[in-house]
C-alpha cells in the first residue's frame, strides 16, 4: 500500500542551527512532492514544491532536496528562529485525481 | 489566487445534534473541493470530495450518512456532521483543488475545530 512517512514526530533544536526534516515514501511515483507548514488550530500554508526532475529547490532560508531513487525528501531550515516553530507536513498529490496524501508530520520546536 | 473563508472556526456541540461547516470560494469558482479531517497529533485524512450539482465522493471508512456534503454552488461547499458524537470530535478542514497545482502548493481553509460534548 502507498505510504507517506515523516522520520520524527519531533524535533527540538538550538536557534541560528539547522532543522533537517525527513519524508519517506512508498509504492508511490510522485511526479512532484511538497512541503506544508501548519500552526496550531490552523489550516496547512504551502511552502515549497520539488519536482521529480528537480534534485533542490529553495526559498529563502528553506531548501528541498528531492531522492527519487531513495524515494525521500529532506527540507532544510538554516538558520532557525524561534518563529519557525510549528508542524510541519509533507504531501503527494494523486496524479488522476490530485488529492493529497500527507505525511504524519513532524513537529519542530526551536529554542532561543 | 484560490482563497477559501471557513466557518466556523470552532464550534462546541451537544451529542445526537448535527454542525454544519461551511467552505467559501472568495476568488474563484470552485467546482469542486476536498475536506479533511485531522485528528490531534495526527496528520491530514481525505474524507471526501464535494461536487458542484452532483454527489460527492466520499473516502473508504467515511459514513457518508453521517458526513453530509453539499455543494451547492460555485463558491460554497458544505460539511454537516449529523448526530455528532464525541468521537467526531476533531479539526475538519476544507481545500481546493487548483488548475495548476503542478506549479503551485494547495491552499487551505483555516478549519473548524469540532468539540462534541
Amino acid at each position: 500500500s502507498q505510504k507517506i512517512e515523516q522520520n520524527s514526530e519531533a524535533l527540538n533544536i538550538q536557534e541560528g542551527k539547522t532543522a533537517t526534516l525527513t519524508c519517506n515514501y512508498t509504492n508511490y511515483s510522485p511526479a512532484y512532492l511538497q512541503w506544508y507548514r501548519q500552526d496550531p488550530g490552523r489550516g496547512p500554508v504551502f511552502l515549497l514544491l520539488i519536482r521529480e526532475n528537480e534534485k533542490e529547490k529553495r526559498k529563502e532560508r528553506l531548501k528541498v532536496t528531492f531522492d527519487t531513487t531513495l524515494k525521500q525528501s529532506l527540507f532544510h531550515i538554516t538558520a532557525s528562529q524561534p518563529a519557525d516553530s510549528a508542524t510541519y507536513l509533507c504531501a503527494l498529490a494523486e496524479s488522476n485525481t490530485g488529492k493529497l496524501i500527507f505525511g504524519q508530520g513532524t513537529t519542530l520546536q526551536v529554542k532561543p | 489566487g484560490a482563497v477559501v473563508s471557513q466557518h466556523p472556526s470552532w464550534v462546541i456541540c451537544k451529542s445526537g445534534t448535527s454542525v454544519k461547516i461551511e467552505c467559501r470560494s472568495l476568488d474563484f469558482q470552485a467546482t469542486t473541493m476536498f475536506w479533511y479531517r485531522q485528528f490531534p497529533k495526527q496528520s491530514l485524512m481525505l474524507m471526501a470530495t464535494s461536487n458542484e450539482g452532483s454527489k460527492a465522493t466520499y473516502e473508504q471508512g467515511v459514513e457518508k450518512d453521517k458526513f453530509l456534503i453539499n455543494h451547492a454552488s460555485l463558491t460554497l461547499s458544505t460539511l454537516t456532521v449529523t448526530s455528532a458524537h464525541p468521537e467526531d470530535s476533531s479539526f475538519y478542514i476544507c481545500s481546493p483543488p487548483l488548475r495548476d497545482r503542478g506549479n503551485y502548493g494547495y491552499t487551505f481553509g483555516s478549519g473548524t475545530r469540532l468539540t462534541v460534548v
